[in-house]
């Protein structure tokens, strides 16, 4: 067990809807990753908070947006959702984020758009 | 051209084979180097770390970095079907702020 909680394990949802994915990083960690990954691809860095701020984005959508709260807790909202927005989505916490950027995953999310 | 290169496979040996998966990278700059190990539709956990270059092992694990070259080997010994699971390189850099940038993974099968 990582440490990292990610609710809830599998969404199934409609094109055009709007789903949160919430992640539990590890106790003491400070930095929380969002990352996508479709059917045998690799991982899709999405988006990085840091103690409730951005820190840097990556390839993510403008119908997607994340946050994290003052209990470092975080959410990742897809809104207008897509067939190829089916994906699992990973949560991965840090200490820092800096040097030695070691990040611990969640078991995923499992969103299907049907 | 990727920051990180890594052949997606399968590749598939026998059980009690040496393994040896390779990941090549383009920004000299990086100085911390990670496998991962993730196994079907699973969350990634991290197998070995390395700082800069030379060699770090851990059990059938050994984790070898050559910046001269830009390359990145992790080694398995005595391969067991339940290494059976898809490796991932990943590598940061203080002028990217230590972001991870990620191999896209080779998919390993070890036959019984």
């Amino acid at each position: 067990d990582s440490g990292v909680t990610q609710t809830p394990k599998h969404l199934i949802t409609a094109t055009g809807q709007r789903v949160t994915l919430r992640c539990s990083p590890r106790s003491g960690d400070l930095s929380v990753y969002w990352y996508q990954q479709s059917l045998d691809q690799g991982l899709q860095f999405l988006i990085h908070y840091y103690n409730g701020e951005e820190r840097a984005k990556g390839n993510i959508l403008e119908r997607f947006s994340a946050q994290q709260f003052p209990d470092l807790h975080s959410e990742l909202n897809l809104s207008s959702l897509e067939l190829g927005d089916s994906a699992l989505y990973f949560c991965a916490s840090s200490h820092r984020g800096g040097a030695k950027n070691i990040q611990y995953f969640g078991a995923g999310t499992r969103l299907s758009v049907l | 051209q990727k920051e990180v290169e890594q052949d997606p496979g399968p590749l598939s040996v026998p059980e009690g084979a040496i393994v040896s998966l390779n990941c090549t990278y383009s920004n000299s700059a990086f100085q911390y180097f990670m496998w991962y190990r993730q196994y079907s539709r699973k969350g990634p956990e991290l197998l070995m770390y390395t700082y800069s270059s030379g060699n770090k092992e851990d059990g059938r694990f050994t984790a070898q970095v050559d910046k001269s070259s830009k390359y990145i080997s992790l080694f398995i010994r005595d391969s067991q079907p339940s290494d059976s699971a898809t490796y991932l390189c990943a590598m940061s850099a203080v002028d990217s702020n230590y972001q991870l940038i990620w191999g896209a993974g080779t998919k390993l099968i070890i036959k019984p």
